[in-house]
């Protein structure tokens, strides 16, 4: 079945650092890919998505790329912040998964000043 | 009020008792979903209303009842649950359950309800 596999974390950063958290994923067709962050004591956001292969995503900095040959969408930020700090979800929705949105783990950030 | 609003917020029980889950949304969504975030693993998909009708119950315990009296209210009776049913319970919408392709059918989740039970 669609699956989604992240990195594990914790990944602790230094403010301004270069961020990357890696997302891969199995599916049959062409799904759309998401991430998603829940900062602390929230529920989930929309951070940003793509719904083709070669889309980039972006949102408040972030970026992320759909890779249909490597099967990715790692997520990218070129300078973080202390308010960045939160755990990231990557997740996929294809046709064969009706309307499941089927999510990774998870990888928190800390982002210390 | 705006987005997808639950309630309690905290919710401590034994295992006899019986308690509800509350989620309530003023976004004009059909779908309403329920899910689960137990620590580090995925999230669980438990159920599934489009139109107040249930399309999806992902092999829930029968001990976790949801209700979905209409398209802004779903409700997530609990009874007789066990301590690994401990967790935090998310309660989302969207358009409908179309998907999310066309670029207006991104769920948008509640703060969630954190469950503990003793």
């Amino acid at each position: 079945g669609d699956s989604v596999t992240q990195m594990e974390g914790p990944v602790t950063l230094s403010e301004e650092a270069f961020l990357t958290i890696n997302c891969t994923y199995t599916a049959t067709g062409y799904p759309s890919l998401f991430w998603y962050v829940q900062y602390p004591g929230e529920g989930l956001q929309l951070l940003l998505k793509a719904t083709k292969a070669d889309d980039k995503g972006s949102n408040k900095g972030f970026e992320a790329t759909y890779r249909k040959e490597t099967t990715s969408f790692h997520l990218e930020k070129g300078s973080v912040q202390v308010s960045d700090s939160a755990v990231y979800f990557c997740a996929l929705f294809s046709k064969d998964s009706s309307y499941k949105l089927i999510f990774g783990s998870g990888t928190r950030l800390l982002v210390r000043p | 009020e705006t987005g997808v609003t639950q309630t309690p917020r905290h919710l401590v029980m034994g295992m006899t008792n019986k308690k509800s889950l509350k989620c309530e949304q003023h976004l004009g969504h059909n779908a309403m979903y329920w899910y689960k975030q137990s620590a580090k693993k995925p999230l669980e998909l438990m159920f599934v209303y489009n139109f107040k009708e249930q399309t999806e119950n992902n092999s829930v315990p029968s001990r976790f009842s949801p209700e979905c009296p209409n398209s802004s209210h779903l409700f997530l009776h609990l009874h007789t649950l066990q301590p690994e049913d401990s967790a935090l319970y998310l309660c989302a919408s969207s358009q409908d359950t179309t998907g999310p392709s066309s670029g207006a059918n991104v769920l948008t989740f509640g703060a969630g309800s954190r469950l503990t039970v003793l």
